[in-house]
């Protein structure tokens, strides 16, 4: 059974360009969080989806934004993209809500701002 | 600010012996608690958690406890085994946390064959 997948897995882009790195949680999961992890840091919360709907965000500015399908699978999107936004993007996904379990995380998208 | 706080950025220990990993907390409101393990190129892989309503779980090798009083918890591995080299961080969430965990900065333990 496949796992948390993210795409794409590496992507480079410059100062105030756009982005959307892509999620697939695993099958019956509902829930999709986003996690934002720089270099040397944790993982910092950016967004959950469960249901479609939007049920926690971080403190990130508006720039940064996600949505969630109808089959669970979610998009973030960052606009006019800063040197600062250089990070691994985390995807996670769990049954609902913040699960017992916690997440199952996938491998991430290395996002590199140039 | 920082409300889960891993003070040791890296810990070295001998093959067979204990690992113990410890982590800090702010928050009185968190009463969940995760460690999740990271190797190089994945995502962190969910270990072991604790409730506060327990202040021990064992899971094979790894127990995690828990001291409500000090806000801090630890995770122990014994014996330590070189495939458990890699990065711990410790997470944890709460009531009014808005459906998100906090994680630590992580550990990078390395076990020595």
């Amino acid at each position: 059974d496949a796992g948390v997948t993210q795409s794409p897995t590496h992507l480079i882009k410059t100062r105030g360009q756009q982005v959307t790195l892509r999620c697939s949680p695993i099958s019956g999961h509902k829930s999709v969080s986003w996690y934002q992890q720089v270099l040397g840091q944790g993982p910092q919360f950016i967004f959950q989806y469960y249901e479609k709907e939007e049920r926690g965000r971080g403190n990130f500015p508006d720039r940064f934004s996600a949505r969630q399908f109808p089959n669970y699978s979610s998009e973030l999107n960052v606009n006019a993209l800063l040197l600062g936004d250089s990070a691994l993007y985390l995807c996670a996904s769990s049954l609902g809500g913040l699960g017992n379990y916690g997440y199952t995380f996938g491998s991430g998208t290395r996002l590199t701002v140039v | 600010d920082q409300q889960v706080k891993q003070n040791s950025p890296s810990l070295s220990v001998q093959e067979g012996r204990i690992s113990i990993l410890n982590c800090d907390y702010t928050n009185s409101m968190f009463d969940y608690f995760l460690w999740y393990k990271k190797y190089p190129a994945e995502g962190p892989t969910f270990l072991i958690s604790i409730s506060s309503i327990k202040d021990k779980n064992e899971d094979g090798r790894f127990t995690v406890f828990l001291n409500k009083s000090a806000k801090h918890l630890s995770l122990h591995i014994v014996p330590s085994q070189p495939g458990d080299s890699a990065v711990y961080f410790c997470a944890a969430s709460g009531a009014g946390t808005g459906n998100q965990f906090y994680f630590g900065t992580g550990t990078s333990l390395t076990v020595i064959p």
